[in-house]
């Protein structure tokens, strides 16, 4: 159980376009969903934090504007990097924490990620 | 702030040669704190919760242990397969709050 996908696992674009990474929650209902980054040999840096139903919370320095977040049902959430950049290059990895199977996950649990190349 | 950090940054094993990862934090107020295992291009797989200090929890060859200031992940006996890195992170009572981590020990195990 606890099982997270995302899509897609990889994704080249060109320099200037938007794209848009889907997590879902497989066999939970995600009452709250995290967005990662991750550079290379680096830990994992926390972009936004949502609940379903409501807007995104930003961390420091992450722009809004540009990294679009919906949490729009219960197992869904999308990331939409607008405009995107090759700075804005990395791995983005998804994470939820809800309930299932009768009752709450303290857990957070990991989609696999996905590798964004902007051109 | 909460905080966590992780010692060594980079351990190099020898195959069947046991060892023991720590994980030190400050946190207002303990919820639990997490090992997660990353292999490279993927995401963080969940290994452990612990919740109280002297909890200790196994799972094949890892065995997890929490005191109220640090967590050690042992591994006992390790394969080339467990090579990895280990990330551990800390939630606080307060809230919802998301789990905040450790920048992780890159293991390599060699046979």
């Amino acid at each position: 159980g606890a099982v997270v996908s995302q899509h897609p696992s990889r994704v080249i674009c060109k320099s200037g376009t938007s794209v848009k990474i889907e997590c879902r929650s497989l066999d939970f209902q995600a009452t709250t969903m995290f967005w990662y980054r991750q550079f290379p040999k680096q830990s994992l840096m926390l972009m936004a934090t949502s609940n379903e139903g409501s807007k995104a919370t930003y961390e420091q320095g992450v722009e809004k504007d540009k990294f679009l977040i919906n949490h729009a049902s219960l197992t869904l959430s999308t990331l939409t990097v607008t405009s995107a950049h090759p700075e804005d290059s990395s791995f983005y990895i998804c994470s939820a924490r809800g309930r299932g199977g009768g009752g709450s996950y303290n857990e957070q649990f990991f989609g696999p990620g996905t590798r964004l190349t902007v051109l | 702030e909460d905080q966590v950090t992780q010692s060594p940054e980079a351990l190099r094993l020898q195959e069947g040669e046991s060892s023991s990862l720590n994980c030190s934090y400050t946190v207002s107020g303990l919820r639990g704190l997490f090992w997660y295992r990353q292999d490279p291009g993927k995401g963080p797989e969940f290994l452990f919760t612990l919740y109280s200090a002297g909890e200790e929890k196994e799972k094949e060859r890892l065995k997890a242990t929490l005191t109220k200031k640090e967590s050690f992940l042992h591994i006992t006996a390790p394969k080339p397969e467990d090579s990895a890195t280990y990330l551990c992170a800390v939630q606080a009572l307060s809230g919802n709050t998301p789990l905040v981590f450790g920048k992780g020990t890159r293991l390599s195990v060699i046979a």
